[in-house]
């Protein structure tokens, strides 16, 4: 029972260039996420969506693209790489939208020199 | 926008006592509070979550309480342990999103 893998665990790019970054689920949850976690900001909530093809903008979404073709795929994209997007990156899922958890998977450590 | 903050950002006690981590939040019209803990370089763990019709819930040593009318959640952690070190997180969630507190650093010293 994998639940949320993400992908590369780490990774270190450099200025200027697009990475992406990979969120998978086993469970099938309509909702998935994705946030940043920086010191002295804590978690912010970049994108999210609702369901296959259903996205929205959280409260850091500049720089970042995202799309959703499978329930189960979340990938995060950054089109042209900025220093200030140096930061460990969580996905999470959702089963629903109200008296459920959500789930974390265990980020992603993104460098950008 | 709902705004969440917890106190105290650090704590250091020694092992055997018992601790209060504390959150609070500005808009009392939430569907639930989730405890989450976070060791270092790594994700986050779901401790409990307590629906907004509920005053508490319990897992173990955990204790977790909400009051939506004063906006103000507990966690509460019996006989601490130094594997209990770790920083530990609130969220809120009035819609779909969660929003974050930013966190209590627990040191439980052996």
């Amino acid at each position: 029972d994998a639940g949320i893998t993400q992908s590369p665990r780490y990774k270190i790019t450099e200025t200027g260039r697009q990475v992406t970054l990979m969120c998978h689920q086993t469970w099938s949850h309509s909702y998935m996420f994705w946030y940043r976690q920086d010191l002295g900001h804590g978690l912010r909530l970049i994108y999210y969506s609702a369901a296959a093809d259903i996205t929205d903008k959280g409260e850091v979404p500049d720089g970042y693209v995202v799309s959703r073709s499978k329930t189960e795929n979340f990938p995060l994209t950054l089109e042209s790489a900025t220093r200030s997007q140096t930061s460990v990156y969580f996905c999470a899922t959702r089963l629903a939208p109200r008296n459920n958890e959500q789930f974390f998977g265990p980020g992603t450590r993104l460098t950008v020199l | 926008k709902q705004e969440v903050t917890q106190i105290p950002a650090a704590l250091s006690v020694p092992e055997g006592e018992n601790l209060v981590l504390n959150c609070s939040f500005t808009d009392s019209a939430i569907y639930n509070l989730q405890w989450f803990r976070q060791d270092p370089g790594k994700g986050l763990t779901s401790l409990l979550l307590i629906q907004s019709s509920q005053r508490e819930q319990t897992s173990g040593r955990l204790n977790a309480s909400l009051d939506k009318s004063s906006g103000r959640s507990t966690l509460y952690i019996a006989a601490s342990q130094p594997g209990d070190s770790a920083t530990y997180l609130c969220a809120v969630s009035p819609t779909i999103k969660f929003y974050f507190g930013s966190g209590t650093k627990l040191n439980v010293k052996p």
